[in-house]
């Protein structure tokens, strides 16, 4: 079954505005990362969390990780319109697992000018 | 630019065709890794190597055969496949995830239509 599940699919926004994604998966992991993706581009790493972490920031980047509700979030505070783009979350479980990650379905963030 | 390079960026292959894709990373990683994105769907690991070996095979169909001849390059030899193997393949190298360098960084990827 599909680990990380991205909600909202789409959210839609104005500048300066924040915008929050949320990530649930269903088995235990080692980390949580989270990319983003431009139109039919490759993926960026955005930032990774432990699962003996519960937040980590990075510029505008914020991401918390509950692992007893098995979920974290992506807050983009004052969000730009160059922020518009599709975020996934992605999972990996550590052990005999390492080096494979699965990814959600990813949340699609436009940024309104 | 992530480090990570993908030829060509655009394929279009009749079915009885066989091309290779080739991805190659510049930052000295141990990791290499094949993606499949089908429009609608979540991104699906396909093959991992580390160290030139093959560390997972994600029950890939045999029309995709990888290659990895050392720890920059990483091809996926097509032959016959069919117009729903069109999608985005993308390519990723991390460093070495024993020691905790999970980070994958991905090359634009190679958008392949299958006709």
């Amino acid at each position: 079954s599909q680990q990380g599940e991205e909600d909202p699919q789409a959210l839609s926004i104005q500048e300066g505005e924040n915008a929050t994604m949320n990530c649930s998966y269903k088995t235990s992991i080692n980390n949580l990362q989270w990319y983003r993706q431009n139109s039919g581009r490759g993926l960026v790493h955005l930032i990774l969390i432990r699962s003996n972490e519960r937040e980590k920031h990075s510029g505008r980047l914020r991401v918390t990780l509950d692992t007893s509700k098995k979920s974290s979030s992506l807050l983009i505070t004052a969000s730009r319109a160059a922020d518009t783009a599709s975020y996934f979350c992605a999972t990996a479980a550590g052990g005999t697992s390492y080096g494979k990650l699965t990814f959600g379905q990813g949340t699609i963030l436009t940024v309104h000018p | 630019e992530t480090g990570v390079t993908q030829t060509p960026r655009h394929l279009v292959m009749g079915m009885t065709n066989k091309k290779s894709l080739k991805c190659e990373q510049h930052l000295g990683h141990n990791a290499m890794y094949w993606y499949k994105q089908s429009a609608k769907k979540p991104l699906e690991l396909m093959f991992v190597y580390n160290f030139k070996e093959q560390t997972e095979n994600n029950s890939v169909p045999s029309r995709f055969s990888p290659e990895c001849p050392n720890s920059s390059h990483l091809f996926l030899h097509l032959h016959t496949l069919q117009p729903e193997d069109s999608a985005l393949y993308l390519c990723a190298s991390s460093q070495d995830w024993l020691a905790g360098k999970e980070t994958q960084y991905f090359g634009p990827g190679t958008r392949l239509l299958v006709l």
